[in-house]
Order: structure tokens, then C-alpha cells, then sequence
């Protein structure tokens, strides 16, 4: 079965700090990779989402950067983080051309 | 521009009866349709999905049903339990720029199964 994984869990980091999220998938192959965040009582916006390695489409104009460096590890990143930057980043996966998609447990990101 | 809407914030139901999650979209556009349930501080759980030449989808104790004149979806839980508090998230599928599928998310109904 597939299973999906990201960390860290929280992360408190201050202002002008780099940032570095990971997500790793299992037992798919060449899945469909996608970064969401959650902010404080607000749906789910996408980030940036990718079909294949060094596949990126950015969803939003924003201070975050993604990468896809092997088929099944999706990094989010950002060189300077903003307060603005807070929230519930959640990673998820879907098969290609699937409506399905299946999220990790996500990364609750304080900035101070 | 809200294209998927879920205009009740919260919903409070007591254990054992039906619980009701409505969801209004305005793209006709919208090929699938999908419910997802989230604790706090986990990742949404895909839950139930509905094709847009379908009417209705049943599994277990979840039923999806989806007005297509209306543009309007609803998810019945019955009978609602303790443990089915959390946030109901609507979302719709459709294609991007890329021919690649999306989801189109509205902001959630909190349910509150009161025991």
C-alpha cells in the first residue's frame, strides 16, 4: 500500500530563516506530487503541484519554492520566511490522472 | 472567486442521527467531486467521491448526492457517531492550464457529533 510522509511535524523558526519541508512517498511509482497550505481557519490552497522529476508549476506568486530532486520526494523551501509564511503545509500525492488524492500529516510551520 | 462554496462554518448534530454536509459549486465544468474529512493538526482523509454523471454514491454509512441543475452536492452520515467530528471539506476536479487535474477546495464545515 502507498503510504505518504512528511517532517517535520512543527517547526518554529524566525523571520529571515530558511526553510526546508520534506515529503517522501512509498509504494507508487511516478506519482503526482502537490504542496498545499492551510492557514489558520481557511481551506486549502495549492502551492505548487508536479507530474515528474524537476516538474514544477507554481499555483501562487509567493515567497516558497518547490523541488523534486528523486520521483518520489517533493521539497518545499524558502531562502528568507515571512510572519505571513505560518500555517499547516500538507503534502499530498495522487496517481496520474487520478481525481484521488491522499495527504500526508502535514507540518504545522510557526514564524516568529 | 469562491467556486466551490460551503456556507455552514458548523454544524452540530446529535449521535445516531443523520448528519448533512452541503456544498454549492459554480463551475459546470467540474467532472468529480469529492469529500475528505480532517482532524486537527492531520491531513484530510479522502472519504467518498461522486462522478458528475452520477447522482448518487454509497459507502457504508456515507452517501454522496449530487444535483447537477442545482449545482449543488450534499454528504449524509447515518447515523452519526462521536468519533465523526471533524472538518468536511468539498471539493470539485477539473483540469488546469497543463491538461493536468486539480482540485478546487471550499473552506470546510466543522461537524460536531454531540454524544
Amino acid at each position: 500500500s502507498q503510504t505518504i510522509h512528511q517532517w517535520p511535524a512543527t517547526l518554529v523558526q524566525p523571520v529571515g530563516s530558511p526553510l526546508s519541508l520534506e515529503c517522501t512517498v512509498e509504494g507508487t511509482s511516478n506519482p503526482n506530487l502537490y504542496w498545499y497550505r492551510q492557514a489558520a481557519g481557511r481551506g486549502l490552497q495549492l502551492l505548487f503541484y508536479s507530474v515528474g522529476i524537476g516538474q514544477i508549476s507554481s499555483e501562487v506568486p509567493q515567497n516558497l519554492s518547490a523541488s523534486r530532486p528523486q520521483d518520489r520526494q517533493f521539497i518545499l523551501s524558502s531562502k528568507k520566511l515571512l510572519l505571513s509564511d505560518s500555517g499547516f503545509y500538507l503534502c499530498a500525492w495522487s496517481a496520474d490522472r487520478a481525481v484521488e488524492q491522499y495527504f500526508g500529516p502535514g507540518t504545522r510551520l510557526t514564524v516568529t | 472567486d469562491q467556486q466551490v462554496k460551503q456556507n455552514s462554518p458548523s454544524l452540530s448534530v446529535q449521535e445516531g442521527r443523520i448528519s448533512i454536509l452541503n456544498c454549492d459549486y459554480t463551475n459546470s465544468m467540474f467532472d468529480y467531486f469529492l469529500w475528505y474529512k480532517k482532524y486537527p493538526a492531520e491531513g484530510p482523509t479522502f472519504l467518498i467521491s461522486i462522478s458528475s454523471i452520477k447522482d448518487k454514491n454509497e459507502d457504508g454509512r456515507f452517501t454522496v448526492f449530487l444535483n447537477k441543475s442545482a449545482k449543488h452536492l450534499s454528504l449524509h452520515i447515518v447515523p452519526s457517531q462521536p468519533g465523526d467530528s471533524a472538518v468536511y471539506f468539498c471539493a470539485a476536479s477539473t483540469y488546469n492550464a497543463g491538461n493536468n487535474r486539480k482540485l478546487i477546495w471550499g473552506l470546510g464545515t466543522s461537524l460536531a457529533v454531540n454524544p
